[in-house]
């Protein structure tokens, strides 16, 4: 089992472009999220998906969008970078059942915004 | 609604002696708890977990942390401190009755000093 993955790992964009991180799991969870990571800030979320089909804002959702193209991927898209989207973007994965199961998440993508 | 504080972004300990790293959470109702590690460019992997069963739960790499439901705590602790435990560590909080959503702590660094 890869768990989950991706895609990129380092990406830097220049103010107003756009780009698609990609995610995806092998373990047949239900539940997917995007969080970013700031330094002393934690993990944040910005969306999740308890299901294919359906999306949910998180903290900080906006100059986001996701797209839950099925039941292993999920997708986060930036449409017009800014650079106070420098940041570490985690994918996670949750299941299988509804209450207590861990989320597992993947390596990371490092994102610069010039 | 749900919320974690961890004490201390930075602790430093020796190696060989007693790691204590707090966390407090605020929840409206009985929460599961969680407890991640970060490593240096990776992402988060679970330590332990606290899901209404046992109040001391004992994790990976000889981590344990006890549930205080009057203090409202689940502080991480681990005997004696090894080189390796360096790194990010994360509190988390959510739901049981949705489950849908964690809220994480702003972390905190662990040094361990040779």
């Amino acid at each position: 089992n890869a768990g989950v993955t991706q895609t990129p790992k380092f990406q830097v964009l220049k103010t107003g472009q756009s780009m698609t991180l990609q995610c995806a799991q092998d373990m047949n969870h239900n539940s997917m999220y995007w969080y970013r990571q700031d330094p002393g800030m934690g993990l944040r979320l910005i969306y999740y998906s308890a299901s294919e089909g359906t999306t949910d804002k998180g903290e900080v959702p906006n100059g986001y969008n996701v797209s839950r193209l099925n039941k292993r991927e999920f997708s986060l898209r930036l449409e017009s970078a800014a650079p106070s989207q420098t940041s570490v973007y985690f994918c996670a994965s949750r299941g299988p059942s509804v209450t207590a199961d861990t989320q597992y998440f993947g390596p990371g993508t490092r994102l610069t915004v010039l | 609604a749900q919320s974690v504080t961890q004490l201390g972004s930075h602790v430093s300990v020796s190696e060989g002696a007693l790691v204590l790293l707090r966390c407090n959470y605020s929840s409206s109702v009985p929460p599961y708890l969680f407890w991640y590690v970060q490593y240096p460019n990776q992402g988060l992997q679970l330590l332990l977990k606290y899901t209404s069963a046992a109040t001391l739960v004992k994790g990976i790499n000889g981590f344990e942390a006890e549930f205080k439901k009057s203090e409202t705590s689940f502080h991480l602790t681990k005997p004696s401190a090894h080189m390796s435990d360096a790194a990010e560590y994360f509190c988390a909080v959510s739901d049981p009755s949705t489950g849908n959503q964690f809220y994480f702590g702003t972390g905190t660094s662990l040094t361990v000093i040779p």
